[in-house]
């Protein structure tokens, strides 16, 4: 079965240092995507970060990387320089590219920060 | 080019009526995902659908919950008797590939009085 974790319910992090939210995944596809999406208070989902299972080179988009440790089944996204806009919740999420179609979400991370 | 479209933003419903949520994909998606969020959850995955064909319904409550995405229009999610249960934010996401970066809509809040 496939299951997300974010063990960080909450995060306060100072405007302009860097935060990073953890992310732990099980799956038993060989082929995956993890994703990170935004979710401001107003409610949308914005998609932030990709990484594939078979890039070699952890993805980076901006002020966002993705820390990706295969081995460990870890996906921690690294937020630079952190803005107050950066305020919102944060879901990881990851689907299989075998079998099954869904793509799973974790509980979230609310970050917080701090001016 | 638009980003995914649903209506309504907000619904509300008395139990026992029927609720209809419609979404609009992108231009040139063809792979329409639909999920719940409760509040303070994450989103749970419902259901996958392609042009007239529903892929993975694993997602779906067995009772009540239906889904189609027909060869012209959006796609629709629909609720019947509905349940205060059932008050939640539904998402609509499309890609052009399966595999490929789901882009999301804004959401429905479904409130059920």
């Amino acid at each position: 079965a496939q299951k997300i974790t974010q063990t960080q319910p909450g995060m306060f992090v100072q405007e302009k240092e860097a935060v990073t939210l953890d992310c732990t995944y099980d799956t038993s596809d060989p082929s995956y995507g993890l994703f990170w999406y935004k979710q401001p208070s107003s409610g949308e989902m914005i998609f932030l970060i990709y990484q594939g299972s078979y890039d070699q080179q952890n993805a980076t988009e901006g002020r966002y990387s993705l820390n990706f440790q295969k081995a460990r089944k870890s996906a921690n996204l690294v937020i630079s320089a952190s803005q107050l806009g950066d305020s919102a919740m944060y879901f990881c999420a990851m689907r299989g590219n075998t079998g099954g179609f869904k793509t799973i979400f974790g509980a979230g991370t609310r970050l917080f920060v701090k001016a | 080019n638009a980003g995914v479209m649903q209506n309504p933003r907000h619904l509300v419903r008395r139990r026992g009526q029927e609720a209809r949520l419609r979404c609009s994909p992108m231009k040139g998606h063809s792979h329409v995902y639909w999920y719940r969020q409760l509040p303070e959850e994450g989103l749970k995955f419902m259901v996958y659908l392609q042009k007239e064909n529903i892929i993975d319904e694993s997602g779906m409550p067995k009772e009540r919950f239906s889904a189609e995405f027909p060869k012209e229009g959006p796609s629709i999610l629909r609720i019947q008797q509905v349940v205060r249960g059932d008050s939640a934010a539904y998402f609509c996401a499309s890609s052009p590939l399966r595999a490929d970066e789901q882009f999301f809509g804004p959401g429905t809040r479904l409130t059920v009085l």
